[in-house]
């Protein structure tokens, strides 16, 4: 069974540009999660979304990120304009139960941000 | 509000040796659940087990034991024998009945196996 797919792996982008990030997950799982997690720190949701729907975005910092799943299988999260504090690992997951007690969540290789 | 301690920021040890990675939670939730995943240098997150709080018995897979102690609002993972590929980023994570499939990770303890 494939697992969760990222890309791009590494990105490297100026202060005040855009970036996007792809996921795809795990092939029949309806739900799906961001993580940002900083050097040194544990993950930190930002958004989670059962099918096309989001269930849970409170930290995710509106003003300059945003995320999409279209049709209910993958999705994009986009940061417009970059901060130098959002240099990160942009980690997805997805689970196959749509709420509380969720099924394992699996995680795939994230995506690596260096904000300059 | 929910919270997870990984007090042991960094670990080393040589190979062979036994070493336990701390977790300690806090969560006004009955129900909840407690992971630990690894997280090898290639940075993906694998899981390695999930607990609910009503199952407090203990559990060995292969090297990897698992002590959960409610009394404590503890659940500490031991690897017997330790070998260079479980050096690894280890994390702690509780998931609460209140806060949807959210989970809440500790800061993550850095283990070295030394050949």
């Amino acid at each position: 069974e494939a697992g969760v797919a990222q890309s791009p792996r590494y990105k490297i982008i100026e202060k005040r540009q855009s970036v996007a990030f792809w996921c795809n997950p795990i092939s029949g799982h309806a739900t799906l999660y961001w993580y940002q997690q900083i050097l040194g720190q544990g993950p930190k949701l930002l958004i989670q979304f059962q099918n096309n729907g989001v269930v849970d975005d409170s930290q995710l910092p509106k003003d300059r990120f945003s995320a999409e799943r279209l049709k209910g299988v993958d999705s994009t999260l986009k940061i417009q304009p970059a901060k130098l504090e959002d240099s990160a690992v942009y980690l997805c997951a997805s689970s196959l139960g749509p709420s509380y007690p969720a099924d394992t969540q699996y995680f795939g290789p994230g995506t690596r941000l260096t904000v300059l | 509000a929910q919270k997870v301690t990984q007090a042991q920021t960094e670990i080393s040890v040589v190979e062979k040796e036994d070493v336990t990675l701390d977790c300690v939670y806090e969560t006004r939730d009955t129900t909840y659940y407690l992971f630990w995943y690894k997280q090898p240098p290639s940075g993906e997150l694998v899981f390695l087990i999930r607990r609910n709080s009503f199952d407090e018995q203990n559990e060995i897979s292969g090297r990897y034991s698992w002590n959960f102690q409610k009394s404590t609002s503890s659940f500490n993972f031991t690897i017997t024998a330790s070998q260079v590929v479980d050096s690894a980023v280890y994390f702690c994570a509780l998931e609460g009945e209140t806060s949807g499939s959210r989970l809440t990770f500790g800061e993550g303890t850095q283990l070295t196996v030394n050949p």
